[in-house]
């Protein structure tokens, strides 16, 4: 079975692009939740969507927001990037099942973007 | 709101010794999950072990354990005969079992980073 496939793995971006993430979770999973990684705030809940909705919610601003396609896929996209948006972001997927002992989340292995 | 710490930024162990790397989490909610993750250089976060807090009996896997203490709100992870594959940013992280709590969000910890000796 492949694992979560985070795409693309490296970005470079200047202040106030654009950004769209892209995470494709386990099949058979429904919910992909995503991260914010980086050096001085360690790892950060942003969002999280399960079956097209979004379900969770981190203390991002606005300009963070993503989607899910019917086929579970997930795409993030940060608006008017600042410098301090550069960071690991880290997707994981899991059953979402609610309260289910085995809803383990697997995680992608990152996307690597740079604010310039 | 629930808030995790890891104390220990840094943390060495000779290859084939035992090490403990320590974390305390703060919660009001009687129901969760508690995780080691591990990170290595490549990036990729790979679950290490798992813990329920129902669960009293302390969780074992292969050469990782924990020491769940419930009262304590400690969750402590034991890496016994340790590895040169043991390197690795380790982070401790908690998630709600409530029903009708944030299922899929993760909170973890600072991490700590594990060097082994050759």
């Amino acid at each position: 079975k492949a694992g979560v496939t985070q795409t693309p793995r490296y970005l470079i971006k200047t202040r106030g692009q654009q950004v769209t993430l892209s995470c494709s979770p386990i099949s058979g999973h429904r919910s992909v939740s995503w991260y914010q990684q980086t050096p001085g705030q360690g790892l950060q809940f942003l969002f999280e969507y399960f079956s097209e909705t979004q379900r969770n919610k981190g203390n991002f601003p606005g300009r963070f927001s993503g989607r899910q396609f019917s086929n579970s896929r997930s795409e993030m996209n940060v608006s008017t990037l600042e410098l301090g948006d550069s960071a690991l972001y880290l997707c994981a997927s899991s059953l979402g099942v609610s309260g289910a002992s085995k809803n383990i989340q697997y995680f992608g292995a990152g996307t690597r973007l740079s604010v310039l | 709101a629930q808030t995790v710490t890891q104390s220990q930024p840094e943390m060495s162990v000779q290859e084939a010794e035992t090490v403990t790397l320590s974390c305390t989490y703060d919660t009001s909610e009687s129901d969760y999950y508690l995780f080691w993750y591990k990170q290595p250089p490549s990036r990729q976060m790979i679950l290490v072990i798992r813990q329920e807090a129902y669960k009293q009996q302390n969780a074992t896997e292969n050469r990782f354990s924990v020491n769940f203490q419930k009262a304590a709100k400690s969750f402590s992870l034991k890496i016994s005969d340790s590895q040169l594959g043991d390197a690795a940013m380790y982070f401790c992280a908690y998630r709600s079992a409530m029903a009708t709590s944030n299922t899929g969000k993760l909170i973890f910890g600072q991490g700590t980073t594990l060097q082994v000796k050759p």
